[in-house]
């Protein structure tokens, strides 16, 4: 069984710039739940979506988004880049969504770079 | 949204039980204790998850403290594969469920 697939792996843009990072769920899949890691802040919660629906968000501004496609694969974009957008970002694929006890399966995550 | 503390970093040797302690003397009934690890250069990985009982899986026991402000992950043979951080994680459903990961321990292993 595949695992999930985060592309592209390692990425680099400029202040100002957009972007925009992949996340295909394992097969079945429904959840899909996007977080940032950092040196500073560690692991945190963007947002998760479930069945092409935004159904819990965390506290990041507006510049950052997602949506969901019907055959569950999920997209995240940042926009107008900052500097402290540089991060790993991680997405996790539930069978159900995070309002449940169900364990997450992490990708191995995209690495932004900002210059 | 409860928090957890941990210690920044332990250490173990290689074949030795390991014990991860983490303190949540702010969780609400409806939060279930949940373990994450993080290998180096990979994304978290799920360890094992508890409510009110001592929970086995086949990576790891998870001992809960009787007034469930505190929890033990207990790995029982420590390899130099465990090497990871570790995150305890209070997941309440009722609340959306979402994932709040504390700085978490960073468990070396020795051989």
């Amino acid at each position: 069984k595949a695992g999930v697939t985060q592309t592209p792996r390692y990425l680099i843009k400029t202040r100002g710039q957009q972007v925009t990072l992949s996340c295909s769920p394992i097969s079945g899949h429904r959840s899909v739940s996007w977080y940032q890691q950092t040196p500073g802040q560690g692991l945190q919660f963007l947002f998760e979506y479930f069945s092409e629906t935004q159904r819990n968000k965390g506290n990041f501004p507006g510049r950052f988004s997602g949506r969901q496609f019907s055959n569950s694969r999920s997209e995240m974009n940042v926009s107008t880049l900052e500097l402290g957008d540089s991060a790993l970002y991680l997405c996790a694929s539930g069978s159900m969504g995070l309002a449940t006890r169900g364990e997450l399966f992490f990708g191995e995550g995209s690495r932004l770079t900002v210059l | 949204d409860a928090k957890t503390t941990q210690p920044n970093s332990m250490e173990s040797n290689e074949e030795e039980p390991v014990h991860l302690p983490c303190n949540h003397s702010t969780i609400s009934g409806t939060d279930y204790i949940h373990w994450y690890r993080q290998l180096p250069s990979q994304g978290p990985e799920y360890v094992i998850h508890g409510l009110t009982s001592n929970v086995n899986n086949r990576m790891a026991s998870l001992a809960i403290a009787e007034d469930r402000k505190s929890s033990t992950l207990i790995l029982h043979r420590a390899t130099l594969r465990d090497a990871a951080v570790y995150y305890c994680i209070l997941k309440n459903d009722n609340q959306g469920g979402k994932l709040i990961f504390g700085q978490g321990t960073e468990l070396s292993v020795k051989p």
